[in-house]
């Protein structure tokens, strides 16, 4: 069964500053993977969806994927008041044909401050 | 913007009622999802539901059912509520394997 761990649990960050987030996952055979962000008492917003190797930027969110190393990371360029949100990792086997394949990490709390 | 819609966003109810949360989406998506997120907020599938055809996690208890009247909308209804079923219950519609978008979630407390 896949399982996806995100790191760290909780992240300061000052603003103007880049902050980075981590996610593994356990199946190599994964081909979907994308970044949602969670406002408190909201629900979930797509910010990068990545399908092959390398990076994929969506404005200030780019994100890193390596495959071979069971990575993919979120970069935040810049972060705003408005970024203060939980940042949950999604990882699928696509070969389903059902998005229900996909797996969450337990997220990343993104807390900017000023410098 | 909102394009999932869920109803009520709040419950609070006593063990053994019965609750019902209701999603619509007008995205026009042919799958719709009811997932579970916990305090940890880590979330876990708990239904899929694409062209009549329903997929349920094994792991997801027989007093949970979901009711859908046509693609747009997907309901789910918990027959006798327990303390475990605490949680933010969200909703989620896709276009075939692309991209989930979630509603706001309903959070039920039970008491």
């Amino acid at each position: 069964q896949q399982k996806v761990q995100q790191s760290p649990e909780s992240l300061t960050v000052s603003e103007g500053a880049m902050a980075s987030l981590n996610c593994t996952f356990s199946d190599g055979t994964s081909n979907n993977f994308r970044w949602y962000r969670q406002h408190s008492a909201k629900g979930l917003e797509v910010l990068v969806s990545i399908f092959s190797d390398g990076e994929k930027e969506e404005g200030r969110f780019t994100a890193h994927l390596n495959r071979a190393n069971l990575h993919v990371s979120l970069h935040i360029r810049e972060p705003q008041p408005s970024d203060s949100a939980v940042y949950l990792c999604a990882v699928s086997l696509a070969q389903t044909g059902f998005a229900s394949a996909l797996t969450f990490g337990s997220g990343t709390k993104v807390i900017p401050c000023l410098p | 913007e909102t394009a999932v819609f869920q109803t009520p966003n709040y419950h609070v109810t006593q063990v053994g009622n019965e609750v019902s949360f209701n999603c619509k989406q007008t995205l026009g998506h042919d799958t719709m999802y009811w997932y579970k997120q916990d305090s940890k907020k880590l979330l876990k599938i708990m239904f899929s539901y694409n062209n009549k055809q329903l997929i349920v996690n094994e792991t997801v208890p027989r007093r949970f059912s979901p009711q859908s009247s046509d693609k747009a909308h997907l309901n789910l209804r918990i027959k006798s509520v327990e303390p475990e079923d605490s949680a933010v219950y969200l909703c989620a519609s896709s276009q075939a394997e692309n991209t989930l978008y979630f509603g706001e979630g309903s959070r039920l407390i039970v008491v």
